[in-house]
């Protein structure tokens, strides 16, 4: 496609259910990011790949939030046991190997009730 | 980390120059500055970067001090669609080389009529 693409859209999750998210990058991009954005508030950086390496994970706030790239191109970002302070949007950014700037997805608003 | 600090809101008329400050005092000399903008429920765009020299696209102009610890993004002729959240940012490059982006408040624009 012409865009990064991510789905759904929006998710509205009960406390405790596991959600997964999907980021569909740019083809061919190498590099893949995820970010988490509180309303109100600036993204912040989760984990990124290169390729299916992740390279840096050191924004992910606990251990219920994994992800993954098996096979270097879609990534899925899985939160277990979803809490009321997982509600955010989460956004998806893919840019080729090199590259200065990033093209994000629209995101994800993920709604734990 | 060098840190980016931006003033919070800013008014622009339709069709005047919108000129968004950014103070970068602790930037390092290979860091880049780098400009995005999010309009509502739309993720981050990449709008322009820069080193030490001045730069010029299609969507903007970005002016860099000399002594690089502060610069202005520079919208020539705004129109409401530019209304938006704009992010300066400075670069990080971490051990693993992964580019990561540190975002801020931003300041939030609105072009008026």
């Amino acid at each position: 496609g012409a865009g990064v693409s991510q789905s759904p859209r929006y998710k509205v999750a009960k406390r405790g259910q596991d959600v997964a998210l999907r980021c569909d990058p740019i083809s061919g991009h190498v590099s893949l990011f995820w970010y988490q954005q509180a309303l109100g508030q600036g993204p912040e950086f989760l984990t990124y790949f290169q390729n299916e390496a992740q390279l840096d994970k050191s924004g992910l706030p606990s251990d219920r939030f994994f992800a993954e790239r098996p096979e270097g191109s879609v990534s899925t970002l899985k939160i277990q046991r979803t809490q009321q302070e997982d509600s955010a949007v989460y956004l998806c950014a893919s840019s080729p190997v090199g590259a200065r700037g990033y093209t994000f997805g629209s995101g994800t608003r993920l709604t734990v009730v | 980390d060098a840190k980016t600090t931006q003033p919070t809101s800013m008014d622009c008329a339709e069709g005047r120059a919108a000129n968004l400050p950014c103070n970068h005092s602790t930037i390092s000399g290979n860091e880049y500055v780098y400009w995005y903008r999010q309009i509502h429920s739309q993720g981050p765009q990449y709008i322009i970067h820069g080193l030490k020299n001045n730069e010029t696209n299609e969507m903007a102009s970005l002016i860099i001090t000399e002594d690089r610890k502060s610069s202005t993004l520079i919208l020539p002729h705004a129109t409401l669609r530019d209304t938006a959240v704009y992010y300066c940012i400075v670069r990080v490059d971490g051990s693993s080389n992964t580019g990561k982006l540190i975002f801020g408040q931003g300041t939030t624009l609105q072009v008026k009529p």
